[in-house]
């Protein structure tokens, strides 16, 4: 399966700033995924990324707090703007090879907002 | 009702033991069932990926579908420690016209030596 890096690993950041995490995949995938787990909880679906157009955002999630990139089939990053402390969660990027094919994760960024 | 449902744990067992991981659904439209572990301070690593009904063995690990109760399962005999971790099931298929993947809650598994 594809080496999925995101950078950074973790950050610890004041309210009211800006955070780009990056991901980086050691392959072409057709598609790429950004997911938020909070604390002892399940993985909820952020938005997916598009590559060359706009991310697809899920239910609860707008573009103004989570800008998505994706120039190219290897790389996307997750901007999460204006932070607050209950932003405060892991953002994991996940990719996929085609329809039938499982997802694959990278290892996570984890985010603390003082 | 949720879409995914697994028992939160937390689950404790002897070394050795055999562990049985579960989850049911309701949607019927899931086709793609997979399981997840998850060290700390890790990213989901895929364990096991099933389409049908039935047994998929690899290794230690077992994952049993049961589509028409809509219930599947893990098995992991011969349990290590090295198997502590928090184990996320999840379902996929198309719903609303899109590819949608759902997890459950994870069940957090400790192997006691």
């Amino acid at each position: 399966s594809a080496v999925i890096s995101q950078k950074p690993s973790r950050d610890i950041c004041q309210r009211g700033t800006s955070l780009t995490i990056q991901c980086q995949v050691d392959s072409q995938v057709t598609m790429m995924f950004w997911y938020r787990q909070q604390p002892g909880q399940s993985l909820t679906l952020i938005a997916t990324a598009n590559q060359g157009s706009e991310a697809t955002y899920e239910s609860g999630f707008v573009i103004d707090k989570f800008p998505i990139s994706r120039p190219n089939l290897t790389f996307s990053t997750l901007t999460v703007s204006n932070m607050s402390p209950e932003d405060s969660s892991i953002y994991l990027c996940s990719v996929r090879q085609g329809g039938d094919q499982p997802q694959h994760f990278g290892d996570g960024t984890r985010l603390s907002i003082l | 009702q949720k879409e995914v449902e697994q028992d939160p744990g937390p689950l404790s067992v002897p070394e050795g033991a055999i562990v049985s991981l579960n989850c049911t659904y309701s949607n019927s439209a899931f086709q793609y069932f997979m399981w997840y572990r998850q060290y700390s301070r890790k990213g989901p690593e895929l364990l096991m990926y099933t389409y049908s009904s039935g047994n998929k063995e690899d290794g230690r690990f077992t994952a049993q579908v049961d589509k028409s109760s809509k219930y599947i399962s893990l098995f992991i005999r011969d349990s290590q420690p090295s198997d502590s971790a928090t184990y996320l099931c999840a379902m996929s298929g198309i719903i609303q016209g899109a590819q949608k993947l759902v997890f459950g809650q994870g069940t957090r598994l400790t192997i006691n030596p």
